[in-house]
């Protein structure tokens, strides 16, 4: 699997967009980026995954750049509910489906 | 709810002993997945099953076994247990083998495992 990037922690104005960032450089042509958060010490929720286009759900957006090198996740409107650590993840589709997840990225929605 | 369910919530035991935590997938799903989260470590994939066969390994101790029934639930046994083994263990489950486009891992809420 490619090696992913987050920033340790960010802060969001609650009510404004959260855009959490992932610096997948060495991304393959199979692999596909999915995204996880985990609130404080629960089980991981998964949010959106894409292959090289933008995709957007109930939950967020996610927008992949050209070269698919990066991608950001877009929480539209945060509310202080969605801080938690955001995961980045890059995966094959032929690894037996594990994932390794980093460190993640720490949001913090602030009233 | 991700509709995986995991037991027991939270168990203390002393080193030296042996614990099984218990994991039941998502209706449907023929996968499942297992996963340590330490203070110091993030979260580390263990092993997966899928249909009742072990599909990849990961950084799991000899000491740690798991299996998958029939009834698709699985079973993650812990053994001679060290005060370093004292973490938080999820399970996950998704619908196919792991190598679907879509694969997505619902996870249960976590057994938080205290070794005193």
């Amino acid at each position: 699997d490619a090696k992913t990037t987050q920033p340790p922690s960010m802060d969001c104005a609650e009510g404004r967009a959260a855009n959490l960032p992932c610096n997948h450089s060495t991304i393959s042509g199979n692999e596909y980026v999915y995204w996880y958060r985990q609130i404080h010490s629960q089980g991981p929720q998964y949010i959106i995954h894409g292959l090289k286009n933008n995709e957007t759900n109930e939950m967020a957006s996610l927008i992949i750049t050209e070269d698919r090198k990066s991608s950001t996740l877009i929480l539209p409107h945060a509310t202080l509910r969605d801080t938690a650590v955001y995961y980045c993840i890059v995966r094959v589709r032929t690894n037996a489906g594990k994932s390794t997840f980093g460190d993640g990225t720490t949001l913090t929605v602030k009233p | 709810d991700s509709g995986v369910t995991q037991t027991p919530k939270h168990l203390i035991t002393a080193t030296g002993q042996r614990v099984t935590l218990r994991c039941s997938p998502r209706s449907g799903d023929l996968s499942v997945y297992w996963y340590q989260q330490s203070l110091d470590q993030g979260l580390q994939f263990l092993i997966q099953y899928y249909n009742g066969e072990e599909r990849a390994k990961g950084n799991i101790l000899e000491r740690f076994s798991a299996q998958q029934f029939p009834d698709l639930h699985s079973e993650l046994n812990l053994s001679s247990l060290e005060l370093g083994d004292s973490a938080l263990y999820f399970c996950a489950s998704s619908v196919d083998p792991g190598t679907g486009v879509k694969n997505i891992q619902y996870f249960g809420a976590g057994t938080r495992l205290s070794v005193l």
